[in-house]
């Protein structure tokens, strides 16, 4: 049982380039969540999706984009990248709302 | 709107001694309250929920929080620390139909032996 799996790990981008993150679940969760991770700021949400072929903007959204064809998929999107998106990102599924999440093992992102 | 404080950037404590986390919260409504703990280079992992009933929720690894609607806190506790406790730990807290869960900026503990 693999749980949240994303990939890449780690990613070097040049600034105004685009990369896509991928995150997969077997879990059969409907909720999934990407989060991005700064020092001394905690998680952000960025974007979130309550089911396949949806998507609905987190607190954090500008610059990315996100789409969820399939429901264990949800891939979060930088079409030019920039210096002030160097970040971790973590996807998170979860049953519901009520449950706990279950996050992925992060993407560190860094933009030169 | 809701938001979550973690007053405190770092908690050390002697192994074998309780331990305590503090996170209080604001939000406009029931809230729905949550601990994650992250170890080094990993995802976080969920570690207890408070959503309704007894104040006191139990959770993994032994750990514990108590919900206290008056001071809007939810301070997560242990009995007696161990050294592998040691991780930076998140409070968040969320609404009713609301899927913006926020997060703490997050504690690091350090269990010392």
């Amino acid at each position: 049982n693999a749980g949240v799996t994303q990939t890449p790990k780690f990613r070097v981008l040049k600034t105004g380039q685009s990369m896509t993150l991928l995150c997969a679940q077997d879990m059969n969760h409907e909720y999934m969540y990407w989060y991005r991770q700064d020092p001394g700021m905690g998680l952000r949400l960025i974007h979130y999706s309550v089911g396949e072929g949806t998507t609905a903007k987190g607190e954090v959204p500008d610059g990315y984009n996100v789409s969820r064809l399939k429901k264990q998929n949800f891939l979060l999107g930088l079409e030019s990248a920039a210096p002030s998106q160097t970040s971790v990102y973590f996807c998170a599924s979860s049953l519901s709302p009520n449950y706990g999440y279950t996050f992925g093992s992060g993407t560190r992102l860094t933009v030169v | 709107a809701q938001s979550v404080a973690q007053p405190e950037d770092q908690v050390n404590v002697a192994e074998g001694n309780p331990l305590t986390v503090k996170c209080t919260y604001s939000v406009s409504g029931n809230p729905y309250l949550f601990w994650y703990v992250q170890y080094p280079n990993r995802g976080l992992q969920f570690l207890l929920k408070y959503i309704t009933g007894d104040n006191l929720v139990k959770g993994s690894y032994g750990f514990e929080a108590e919900f206290n609607k008056s001071q809007t806190s939810f301070h997560l506790k242990k009995p007696s620390a161990l050294v592998s406790d040691s991780a930076l730990y998140f409070c968040a807290v969320r609404v009713y139909n609301n899927n913006d869960m926020r997060f703490g900026a997050g504690t690091r503990l350090t269990v010392k032996p």
